[in-house]
């Protein structure tokens, strides 16, 4: 079957390094999305990711492993409002997406 | 930007009514999507559509119908509510060119059924 695992929640300290994990296994594999949620709002894009590696977009950076099926998101300098759930995707072998129950992370001061 | 729009915020209805969820994209998008979100669970597929007209089921689309008159109106219907069709319903869009095909979503419909 098709599954993807990520932590339910995690906090960390404003200003400090936090690192999201996911798993993922699924029918072919087409890419790895990583979406950010506030509370009560709709699923942002923040990432997609096909090949292995880092990539990075300023604070925020998202590295894969197809061979491992593995992927995280990296928040670096954390601010208040990156307080949210982080939603790890993966694209099957149809391009569909295969989406995780999501990551809620709470920042404290 | 892309603009994704759900006709209302948040939904109130009895049970055995029919209810209608309007989505409209104004990026000239081929696929639309229709999903649910409960707590502790993902984002779960109701429905799809890669066309005008088109339609094909998701994981989860007993109780649901959709229609898709228009390219960028994508509507969802729960013919006979029920009380476990009480959630987040978010509909979102994307271009349809493959591999990098990121959906854009609209701000959720919070439907509660009594």
């Amino acid at each position: 079957g098709q599954n993807i695992d990520q932590p339910t929640e995690m906090t960390a300290t404003e200003g400090a390094i936090v690192q999201i994990n996911c798993t993922y296994q699924t029918s072919g594999f087409n890419g790895l999305f990583w979406y950010q949620q506030h509370a009560g709002e709709a699923p942002t894009f923040l990432s997609y990711n096909v090949l292995d590696g880092l990539e990075e977009k300023g604070r925020f950076s998202s590295f894969l492993s197809r061979s491992k099926g593995y992927s995280y998101l990296l928040l670096k300098e954390l601010q208040m409002k990156d307080s949210a759930s982080y939603l790890c995707a993966a694209q099957d072998s149809n391009y569909q997406l295969i989406w995780g129950a999501g990551t809620k992370l709470i920042i404290k001061p | 930007d892309v603009k994704v729009t759900q006709s209302s915020r948040y939904l109130v209805k009895r049970t055995g009514e029919k209810v209608f969820l309007e989505c409209v994209q104004d990026m000239d998008h081929e696929n639309m999507f229709w999903y649910r979100q409960d707590p502790g669970l993902g984002l779960r597929l109701i429905y799809f559509s890669y066309d005008v007209k088109m339609k094909e089921k998701g994981d989860i689309p007993e109780g649901y119908s959709v229609s898709r008159e228009k390219k960028e109106r994508f509507s969802l219907i729960l013919e006979s509510a029920s009380t476990n069709q009480t959630s987040m319903y978010l509909c979102a869009s994307s271009p349809g060119t493959g591999h990098t095909d990121t959906q854009y979503f609209g701000p959720g419909t919070r439907l509660t059924v009594l």
